[in-house]
């Protein structure tokens, strides 16, 4: 059965560093999402991306953070200076159709510890 | 701007027997999906069942069923005959039918299943 995969599963990195972030949704999905998870705290909504653009981001989701799809299959989350506070937990997601009642597909998550 | 309250942080139960998983939500839209996810330890979440706010009739899939009280703005979900693959966080989230690009998370039940 296909699934959305990430990588790295966990990513350490200094304060101030750059990350990137990767997916490959399921491959005709059309829809992308990213979330994340600060350990204790609930799942949020960061950004969704389709046709090549955000549709939505979130208020989480500011000029450190940008989203790409470089080629036909990944689907990346760069954060561009990254601050202890981005510790958290990175879900992408990906669907077939982008109305309401349709299925994301979250993939394991990214770990990513900033020191 | 729409909320999910899951107030039970963990649940136990025993092997056969059957759990509720309560949810409320708020919310000032009509239209709307509310969703059941599952996360077993190191995986990804995995949709359990899901719920049109316009349909009075309660979603089920096999074991798995929701109490949706639109008024109350209550979305429960009834574990039948509780297995030990069970045992995972479980998300209730919100999806508006108006911003379709943006799912709201509760924090999760993390549920034990005691054989």
């Amino acid at each position: 059965e296909p699934e959305v995969t990430q990588t790295p599963s966990h990513q350490v990195t200094q304060m101030g560093q750059e990350v990137i972030l990767r997916c490959v949704p399921i491959s005709n999905h059309l829809y992308f999402y990213w979330y994340r998870q600060i350990l204790g705290q609930k799942v949020e909504f960061l950004v969704s991306f389709y046709n090549n653009e955000i549709s939505e981001k979130s208020e989480i989701f500011d000029d450190q953070f940008s989203v790409e799809r470089p080629d036909g299959s990944n689907f990346t989350l760069k954060i561009r200076s990254t601050k202890l506070e981005d510790s958290a937990m990175y879900f992408c997601a990906s669907s077939e159709e982008g109305q309401g009642y349709n299925e994301q597909f979250f993939g394991p998550g990214t770990r990513l510890t900033v020191l | 701007a729409q909320t999910v309250t899951q107030s039970q942080p963990e649940m136990s139960v025993q092997e056969a027997e059957t759990v509720t998983l309560s949810c409320t939500y708020d919310t000032s839209e009509s239209d709307y999906y509310l969703f059941w996810y599952k996360q077993p330890p190191s995986r990804q979440m995995i949709l359990v069942i899901r719920q049109e706010a316009y349909k009075q009739q309660n979603a089920t899939e096999n074991r798995f069923s929701v109490n949706f009280q639109k008024a109350a703005k209550s979305f429960s979900l009834k574990i039948s005959d509780s297995q030990l693959g069970d045992a995972a966080m479980y998300f209730c989230a919100y999806r508006s039918d108006y911003n379709n690009n943006d799912m709201r998370f509760g924090a999760g039940t993390r549920l034990t299943v005691k054989p």
